[in-house]
């Protein structure tokens, strides 16, 4: 299973378009890189999945280099509510496995 | 259309009870699995059941156990309850041949053991 590296914590404001880096230098062949969000007292919410190059939803985008070793998710002029946990999950897309999570903090 | 119901939202329970926990999936899917989040880490895995049975398993004890009915809807017990399962529990549904699409999560059952 690809472990995963992402920062603890990143502070933002609103407007700005914030980035998130998550390391998998063991991700595998057939695995997809996978984001979600999550709000306190909430369930984990689905953002946005890839495998390779760049992918984007009406929510965000998520850029993969070609070696698959890092991916970064980026959210586009964020307001308040867009605080929360964001989980970059890699590996087996039947048993998610997350990790700590980057809490992202916008500020006013 | 609901997503995914989970209840009670809220539960408290002694130690060595047993307690259960009940999941409707969103409609149209047929996966369950249950999470399990301690305050201030990510959830983790316990099980996912499909057609009714069990098909992966995390690393949680036998106390742990669950099942899925023909409407698809889902229970997790867990029995001799300790302190440290005092977590919030996650139930996300998923349609099995578009898993890769991501997982709808609920809002969890708060449980606490005193």
């Amino acid at each position: 299973l690809a472990k995963t590296t992402q920062p603890i914590s990143m502070d933002s404001y609103e407007g700005q378009e914030v980035n998130i880096t998550c390391s998998h230098n063991n991700i595998a062949t057939n695995d997809y890189i996978t984001w979600y969000q999550q709000f306190p007292s909430q369930g984990p919410r689905f953002i946005i999945q890839g495998y390779k190059t760049k992918v984007t939803n009406e929510v965000a985008s998520l850029f993969i280099p070609a070696d698959r070793k890092s991916s970064t998710l980026s959210l586009p002029r964020v307001s308040l509510s867009d605080t929360a946990v964001y989980y970059c999950l890699v590996g087996d897309i039947y048993k998610l496995s997350f990790g700590a999570g980057t809490t992202v903090t916008v500020r006013a | 259309d609901a997503g995914v119901t989970q209840s009670p939202t809220h539960l408290i329970k002694t130690r060595g009870q047993q307690v259960t926990l009940r999941c409707s999936p969103k409609s149209g899917h047929d996966t369950v699995s249950w999470y399990q989040q301690a305050l201030g880490q990510g959830p983790q895995f316990i099980f996912q059941y499909y057609e009714e049975e069990e098909r992966q398993r995390g690393n949680f004890p036998d106390r742990f156990s669950g099942h899925q009915f023909p409407n698809y809807s889902s229970e997790l017990n867990v029995n001799a309850l300790l302190l440290g399962d005092s977590a919030l529990y996650l139930c996300a549904s998923s349609p099995m041949d578009r898993a890769n699409y991501g997982y709808t999560f609920g809002s969890g059952t708060r449980l606490t053991v005193v």
